[in-house]
């Protein structure tokens, strides 16, 4: 079964970058199938930050950013801020109109 | 700028039905799909279903049995409902637009805020 595991925390201080790791099995991030990013503050709705891997949608300041290796997606947040801290997840498709989510990564700012 | 906001009750019986409304502003209902996908405590995301304007729909597979999405263009508003829910059907629920949903991409914007569910008696 397809899954997509990310980190349960990452830290960093202001003006720091940090990276969050998304890495699929069984096809769940894969050759095809590009990651959605998302960001979600407490009591909010999660919020799109990145599709298509690394496509911003307008609005979505530059500091994040996404990348890919093999089947190891990234959301790299640079000059970490204070309203970064949050909670972040991932997205793919993964197969017969399946679609899964990564289980969420906290990130802290010190 | 779209908006999705969810309502309904938010606390349901067990072998009862859960249903959910969503109301679209800002923008057309019309040319886009929308989905529900609910986050129980602890646990990750999972898409339960979603449909075209027109009213085609697709589910998981996992709950297909129980699960329907029907939309009402006009008043902007698209429903889920949740047959036979169990305590495990309690969780955040949250309404969606599908931006896309394919082997090549897949990505939801905008969401609404979610709504919380709880299954008891």
């Amino acid at each position: 079964q397809s899954a997509l595991t990310q980190p349960a925390s990452v830290s960093g201080s202001p003006g720091q970058s940090i990276t969050i790791s998304c890495t699929g099995t069984n096809n769940g991030v894969g050759t095809y199938s590009l990651v959605s990013w998302y960001q979600q503050h407490p009591g909010r709705g999660p919020k799109l930050l990145l599709s298509e891997d690394t496509r911003r949608p307008s609005g979505i300041s530059n500091r994040f950013s996404g990348s890919r290796s093999d089947n190891t997606a990234s959301l790299t947040i640079s000059a970490l801020q204070a309203e970064d801290e949050a909670d972040y997840f991932c997205c793919s498709y993964a197969s017969d109109s399946i679609v899964v989510f990564g289980g969420g990564t906290k990130v802290t700012v010190l | 700028q779209v908006q999705l906001q969810e309502s309904g009750p938010g606390l349901v019986k067990p072998s009862e039905t859960l249903s959910l409304t969503c109301t679209v502003s800002g923008g057309s209902i019309d040319n886009s799909f929308w989905g529900w996908i609910r986050q129980p405590p602890g646990k990750r995301l999972e898409l339960l279903g979603y449909l075209y304007y027109t009213g085609s729909s697709y589910y998981n597979p996992s709950l297909k049995s129980r699960v329907t999405v029907s939309v009402d263009r006009s008043r902007s508003q698209f429903s889920l409902k949740v047959t036979s829910v169990t305590p495990a059907d309690t969780a955040i629920y949250y309404c969606a637009r599908v931006g896309r949903i394919t082997v090549a991409e897949t990505w939801f914007d905008p969401w609404g805020q979610g709504i919380l569910v709880t299954v008891s008696s």
